[in-house]
This record gives structure tokens, sequence and C-alpha cells, in this order.
């Protein structure tokens, strides 16, 4: 069964600190997408990877960076944080040459910005 | 533009009642989009319960099934029988192939009355 798995799995954070949420994938999938989940919104996707070395504006990707340093890797990063980010995150990998049929999530980050 | 709407939650029913939810898209960017329903049960990342790619067809898993309806733009999602084991949140996706992205409905919390 693939495996995406997220660290950390709860973090609390102060306003205009720093935040990197990581993803570790072992499917060696193409594709890679971080989202956030809100209540009344599902999941919204905030930034995505084809590939290493690469990344991709997503639907929200204001205030988030991303980097994809090799195939396994993908990062969200929080320069600044602010409450508003204050949400669940999940990772996601899926096979490009598939047409991403399935993707598959890690459990998630749930980040508080105090 | 390209959304999901499916039935507000939270959704309370019987052990061994029926179920629908209810799901809607816009696919105005997508030619044919794929449409999905993942799960995510409490503590655990979103797992793809079923999909279907092509119009008119039905897709069922664990007692679950769901038609693709092109005519009326939806996906419902329906069960005879539930169980204990459904209480979840459950979110209706359409996917476009050759972006490789998904775009999620807001999810339905579904709880089950022993």
């Amino acid at each position: 069964e693939a495996a995406v798995t997220q660290s950390p799995r709860n973090k609390v954070a102060v306003t205009g600190g720093k935040v990197t949420l990581s993803c570790n994938q072992t499917n060696n999938h193409n594709n890679m997408y971080w989202y956030r989940q809100d209540t009344g919104h599902g999941l919204r996707l905030i930034h995505y990877s084809y590939g290493a070395g690469s990344t991709e504006k997503g639907d929200i990707p204001d205030g988030y960076k991303a980097s994809r340093p090799s195939q396994e890797n993908f990062s969200l990063i929080l320069e600044l944080a602010t409450p508003s980010q204050t949400s669940v995150y999940f990772c996601a990998s899926g096979d490009a040459n598939r047409g991403n049929e399935r993707l598959f999530f890690g459990h998630g980050t749930k980040l508080s910005v105090l | 533009g390209d959304s999901v709407t499916q039935t507000e939650g939270p959704v309370t029913v019987s052990e061994s009642e029926s179920l629908i939810i209810n799901c809607t898209y816009s696919a105005t960017s997508i030619a044919y989009p794929n449409l999905f329903w993942y799960v995510r049960y409490p503590g655990e990342g979103l797992q793809l319960l079923l999909k279907v790619i092509t119009a008119g067809q039905k897709g069922s898993s664990r007692g679950f099934e769901a038609t693709y309806n092109k005519e009326t733009t939806s996906f419902h999602l329906q069960k005879a029988s539930v169980q204990e084991s459904d209480s979840a949140v459950y979110y209706c996706a359409l996917g476009n192939y050759n972006q490789g992205k998904l775009i999620f409905g807001q999810g339905t919390k579904l709880s089950i009355k022993p």
C-alpha cells in the first residue's frame, strides 16, 4: 500500500513565525499536492508539483511557498504565519502516468497559529 | 469555474437505514471530468472510496455506489444499509486527467446511530 507521511502531526506557531510542513512519499509518484481543509470549504489546493524541482501554484497559494527537492519530499513553507492559516493540512501523491485516478493522502497536520 | 457542491453536514443516520449524500458538480473547463468519492475515517487521511471516469457508469465499493449522471451533473453517494463503521467524512471530487488536479466538495460528516 502506498504511503505518505506528514510531519509534524500537530504544530502550534506564533504569528509572524516561520513554519515548515514536511511530506514524504514512498510511492515513487511524480505528482504531489498540498491541500488545506477548513470547515465549510472542503479541501483547497495550495501548491502542487509534477516532479523534483517543480512547484506550481494551486487555487489559494498566497502566503505559502513550496519546495520539492526530491521525488520523495515536498514541503510547504509559511514564511510569516498568520492566524488565518490555522487549519488542517493534507499532503497527497499521485501517479501522473495514470491520470491521477487515485491520490494517496497523509494523515494531516493540524496547525494552530496564535 | 469548476466546483463541487455536496450535502451540508453533519448527517446522522440510524444503523441499517439507507443513506444518500448528494453531490453536484460544475465542470466548465473540463471536457470529460472524472468523478470520485473519498472518505476520511477518524484519525486517518483521506482514502479513495470509489471512482467513475465515464458518464452513465456506476461505481461501487464497500456497499456504497454512485452513478455518474452527465445530464443532471450529479454523482450522489448511496448505501442501502449503513453500519456504525461508516461514520466518517465523505468528499465528492472531480478531476481532470490532463491537469492532474482534483477539486473537492466541502465534505459531509456522517454519524451512524447504533
